[in-house]
């Protein structure tokens, strides 16, 4: 069983341009989850998608937006890019909404973004 | 507002030695908290899951227990391996169906 998977690996913009990242769940799941993880700040919640809508939504700005297609690939898109946005994206699945209510999170290995 | 804290940032050990890593959260309206690893540049792997109900969790030499009511979870990992060094992140899941993480304990197993 494939694991999750997101891509690019790994990513260069330029500040005030706009990026794609894309996330495929587990097979079968449904929930897909969107974090940020830097080194001031830790790992922190962006939004979760389940059957194509958003269900929940972190702290973050309007430039941070996402999606979900009918297949369960999730894309999180970030527009005018800061510096403040390198980071490392992680995208985690799980078979039910609400992701970590009676079942475990599965997490892909994460794009890093640097923006220069 | 949920806040996880873990404690120590960073550990060094030598090989064979047992050890304890602690996450404390404020808020102890948690569905259940989770303990993962992360490699360099890698994602996280779930170690283990303890639901709310639940005191403790077992997986080969690692043993998480729980206690809401204090808002802390420790992670015991028994004998130590170089291959145990990475990062160790404890997630508590709220009730609002968001992922809190902590900053991460750093270990270091030295052979």
């Amino acid at each position: 069983k494939a694991g999750v998977t997101q891509t690019p690996r790994y990513l260069i913009k330029t500040r005030g341009q706009q990026v794609t990242l894309s996330c495929s769940p587990i097979s079968g799941h449904r929930s897909v989850s969107w974090y940020q993880q830097t080194p001031g700040q830790g790992l922190q919640f962006l939004f979760e998608y389940f059957s194509e809508t958003q269900r929940n939504k972190g702290n973050f700005p309007g430039r941070f937006s996402g999606r979900q297609f009918s297949n369960s690939r999730s894309e999180m898109n970030v527009s005018t890019l800061e510096l403040g946005d390198s980071a490392l994206y992680l995208c985690a699945s799980s078979s039910v909404p609400g992701q970590g209510m009676n079942t475990e999170a599965f997490f892909g290995q994460g794009t890093r973004l640097t923006v220069v | 507002k949920q806040e996880v804290t873990q404690i120590p940032a960073a550990l060094s050990v030598p090989e064979g030695e047992n050890l304890v890593l602690n996450c404390s959260f404020t808020d102890s309206a948690i569905y259940n908290l989770q303990w993962f690893r992360q490699d360099p540049g890698k994602g996280l792997t779930s170690l283990l899951l303890i639901q709310s109900s639940q005191r403790e969790q077992t997986s080969g030499r690692l043993n998480a227990s729980l206690d809401k009511s204090s808002g802390r979870s420790t992670l015991y990992i028994a004998a130590s391996q170089p291959g145990d060094s990475a990062t160790y992140l404890c997630a508590v899941f709220r009730n609002n169906n968001d992922m809190r993480f902590g900053a991460g304990t750093r270990l270091t197993v030295k052979p």
